[in-house]
């Protein structure tokens, strides 16, 4: 069965500085993707960035990078510069299978993200 | 930006109601899915759907929760009889391929069952 973990219940960090979010995987099927979404106070889901397991460069979206360590199975979350805007929860999902197959997410528990100012 | 659209963003409902739950799903999307989030708990899977029939569904979605895409644009879950432990947000989400990198989530409805 797949299973997502972040262990990181909360998470504090200085406006400007870069955080880390951790998220590990465990999967038996060769073909996975892995997302992340911000989940701000107000409740919508936020699309961040993706990384499929066959590909060879981390994932990068602006302010967002993805430490991408397939051996370890995990995939992190990178904020550079962090922002107050940034404050919320996080989460880590899996697609199992990027070839057909089952087609949900499953997601981790989440890390709540604090910026201070 | 791409937008998956829900409504209603929030509703009450008595338990052992009916309700309707509806999403615009972003127009060349063809993958559907439904996801709920207890308070404070994680996004579950609820069922996906594509070319006019579920494909997958997660054992939360029993008899009771029914989707349907009625014309070509919107994208419902019909809960039939409504229990309080039924009280969640609500999402759907949308995208383009099974295999797709952006899988976009509306805003979700939150549904309180009293």
């Amino acid at each position: 069965a797949q299973k997502i973990t972040q262990t990181q219940p909360g998470m504090f960090v200085q406006e400007k500085e870069a955080v880390t979010l951790d998220c590990t995987y465990d999967t038996s099927d060769p073909s996975y993707g892995l997302f992340w979404y911000k989940q701000p106070s107000s409740g919508e889901m936020i699309f961040l960035i993706y990384q499929g397991s066959y590909d060879q460069q981390n994932a990068t979206e602006g302010r967002y990078s993805l430490n991408f360590q397939k051996a370890r199975k995990s995939a992190n979350l990178v904020i550079s510069a962090s922002q107050l805007g940034d404050s919320a929860m996080y989460f880590c999902a899996m697609r199992a299978s990027d070839q057909g197959g089952s087609e949900k997410l499953v997601f981790g528990k989440g890390t709540k993200l604090t910026v201070n100012p | 930006e791409p937008e998956v659209t829900q409504t209603p963003s929030h509703q009450v409902t008595q338990m052992g109601q009916e309700v309707i739950l509806r999403c615009v799903p972003i127009s060349n999307h063809l993958y559907f899915y439904w996801y709920r989030q207890i308070l404070g708990q994680k996004v579950e899977f609820l069922v996906s759907f594509y070319n006019n029939e579920i494909s997958e569904k997660s054992e939360i979605f029993d008899d009771q929760f029914s989707v349907e895409r009625p014309d070509g644009s919107n994208f419902t879950l019909k809960i039939r009889s409504t229990k309080l432990e039924d009280s969640a947000m609500y999402f759907c989400a949308s995208t383009q391929t099974v295999s797709g990198n952006t899988i976009y989530f509306g805003e979700g409805s939150w549904l309180t069952v009293v």
